[in-house]
Formats: structure tokens, C-alpha cells, sequence
């Protein structure tokens, strides 16, 4: 596609349900991160995917996160029995590999919010 | 560990330049710059390789010291649409794939 898409934009959710966020990236990057963004607060690293390898999950907060990447295109981050404390956006974003010198492209974020 | 970002916030007027720092603890390989618009996705400025320098745009340009660890970025006469918040994100090798982001810059321009 064009861009970075990611569903939901917007989810409220009560505390103790599971949530499940989509990314879609641009075709072709082989590179796909996730990145959670706290009120006021810079990118947290979260997890990433390059192509076929195992993905890095070590920004992972806890073991109530997991993502996967599908066929090495679409990824969803699943968050189990979420907590306050888990509201933030969280960020997809696909590059080429780094080491060529690209940049990342952004998604527009999911808003999560835990009530 | 996450670079620093300095200023944390900064109030220009249009035509005013600025400088934002961003340094590191660790050796660096790459550091890229990124704009986030309020409400926005941030968007990709530009990236600096250990060993060179990238200018990415006419009025915005960085640099990238690799002995101190450190990069700047320049905004010259500076535009409305400059405002939002400026993140470096940094990495520290070759085989490094992820970026560790600063908690940013603010920038705020006024006519």
C-alpha cells in the first residue's frame, strides 16, 4: 500500500480484556516495529520483525504483550489482561533494513485507552 | 539507553534558526531525525551514517559527530509549518535494526 495502516485508530477498552492491534505495512519493507508512545513521552521500542528471522522482542514490557507477523507482511500486537498503565498510542512502523541508510515509515497509531 | 534531547522545548519567531542536540552515551552507527506533528504520525527527516553526513532538506540539516556521540539538527529561517516535535533515534551498529528515540524536542514557531 501507500502507507502504514493501522486498526483501530481509536480503542477504549476495560481493564482485564485482551486487545489486539493491527498493522499493515508498506510492500515490500521487510522491516516492521512496534513503538508505544506515552503522554508526553518519546518512542518506546517494543518489538521487531525482519523478514523470516526471529522476531526482537526485547522491548517487550511484559509477558502479557506478543506480537506476530504474518507471511512477513501484516503484524498484530496482542495485549492480554490490559492494564492502566498499557494506555498509550502504539506505533507501527516498516522500513527497508537500516543498514542501507532508510528511514522508518510511521503508521498513524492506535490511541489506547484502558478504563 | 536513550539518547538525550536538548532543548526539551524551544519558541521561535518566523525567520529565527534553532539547534537541537541529541546525544548518546553509546558508540553510534546511525542517527535519524523524525517531526511529530500534534495529532500525527512522526515523519522522517533524514539519517546520518557513521562516517558521512546526509542533508535532507534545503533549510534543515544535521550533523553527526561520531567522537562525542552527538548530532545536531539546524533549522534556518524558520517556517510555521517547522513547528511540532523533533526526535532523534539512534543506533549503535551495523547489525542493529531498531532505533532508540530521545523524548524529544518541541518546537514551536509564531509568527
Amino acid at each position: 500500500g501507500a502507507g502504514v495502516s493501522q486498526s483501530p485508530s481509536n480503542k477504549v477498552t476495560e481493564k482485564g480484556k485482551d486487545v489486539e492491534l493491527r498493522c499493515d505495512p508498506i510492500s515490500g519493507h521487510t522491516a516492521l516495529y512496534w513503538y508505544r508512545q506515552s503522554l508526553g513521552q518519546g518512542l518506546e521500542f517494543l518489538i521487531y520483525f525482519q523478514g523470516n528471522s526471529a522476531p526482537d522482542k526485547s522491548g517487550l514490557p511484559s509477558d502479557r504483550f506478543s506480537a506476530e507477523r504474518t507471511g512477513g507482511s501484516v503484524s498484530t500486537l496482542t495485549i492480554q489482561r490490559t492494564q492502566q498503565e498499557d494506555s498509550a498510542v502504539y506505533l507501527c512502523a516498516s522500513s527497508f533494513p537500516l543498514v542501507r541508510g532508510h528511514g522508518y515509515t510511521f503508521g498513524s497509531g492506535t490511541r489506547l485507552t484502558v478504563v | 539507553q536513550q539518547p538525550v534531547q536538548s532543548p526539551q522545548a524551544v519558541i521561535l519567531r518566523e525567520g529565527e534558526d534553532a539547534v537541537i542536540n541529541c546525544s548518546s552515551s553509546k558508540a553510534l552507527y546511525s542517527v535519524h531525525w523524525y517531526r511529530q506533528k500534534h495529532g500525527e504520525a512522526p515523519v522522517f527527516l533524514m539519517i546520518l551514517l557513521k562516517g558521512g553526513e546526509q542533508k535532507g532538506h534545503e533549510k534543515i540539516s544535521a550533523s553527526f559527530n561520531e567522537k562525542k556521540q552527538q548530532s545536531s539538527l539546524y533549522l534556518t529561517a524558520s517556517q510555521l509549518s517547522y513547528s511540532g516535535t523533533y526526535f532523534c533515534g539512534t543506533s549503535g551498529g551495523a547489525g542493529s535494526y531498531q532505533l532508540t528515540f530521545g523524548k524529544g524536542t518541541k518546537l514551536s514557531v509564531i509568527p
